[in-house]
């Protein structure tokens, strides 16, 4: 069954400098990865997804993702991050079915000045 | 261009109250459907999904129910709300290519039972 872990419950770091939220995933049959973006009192946003291709996928708000099939792993990054990127980060797998999303528990990032 | 719209954004309801929250998709045709409920710590968690009118999945049994009466509606609905209903409630649609589902979400209705 798929299933998906994000190592970290909360990321605090200053802005500008670099972050890295971690995903590992689980799964029996080929992958569908994706992060969504939540902001306070929000509703989801997609930032990323790899379906196929290359294993370095590119989103939105400067954000990038690495497919690393081996390491069974998903991990979001940004090179220098702003106040305003301060949300909640969620990682998420297709079911086997593909017909709905399986999410990890999120990753609350915090940027401060 | 798609969109998704989800009311009320906030409701408080007493416990034993029914309850009605509403989800329509505009722009496409015969969407996936979708019921989440985040609950504070601790993620989301599917409800219901539907492939289209009257074809409803529970994912976990509850005091809640969806319909869809429409091809782009969507209704999470309970008979008596209780405590632990209280929670973050989202709206999801796509279109499916294969097993290729990309899901897009609605703004979320804010629940608290008292």
């Amino acid at each position: 069954a798929q299933s998906v872990t994000q190592l970290d419950s909360q990321v605090p770091v200053f802005e500008e400098a670099p972050v890295e939220l971690r995903c590992n995933y689980s799964s029996s049959v080929s992958v569908y990865l994706f992060w969504y973006v939540q902001y306070p009192n929000q509703g989801l946003q997609l930032l990323l997804k790899y379906l196929s291709g290359s294993t370095l996928v590119k989103g939105i708000n400067g954000f990038e993702a690495e497919f690393n099939k081996s390491q069974t792993s998903f991990h979001l990054r940004k090179p220098s991050v702003h106040i305003s990127d301060t949300a909640e980060y969620f990682c998420a797998v297709h079911n086997q079915a593909g017909t709905a999303l399986i999410f990890g528990k999120g990753t609350t990032l915090s940027v401060s000045s | 261009s798609q969109t998704i719209h989800q009311w009320p954004a906030t409701l408080v309801q007493p416990v034993g109250s029914p309850l009605s929250l509403e989800c329509t998709v505009e722009g496409t045709s015969n969407p996936n459907l979708y019921w989440y409920r985040q609950a504070a710590g601790r993620g989301l968690q599917l409800l219901f999904y539907s492939v289209g009118i009257g074809q409803i999945s529970s994912e976990v049994p509850q005091n809640l129910s969806a319909s869809r009466p429409q091809d782009r509606q969507f209704i999470l609905s309970s008979k008596k709300l209780l405590l632990s209903d209280s929670g973050f409630y989202l709206c999801a649609w796509s279109v499916t290519s294969g097993r290729k589902n990309i899901q897009y979400f609605g703004a979320g209705t804010r629940l608290s039972v008292l």
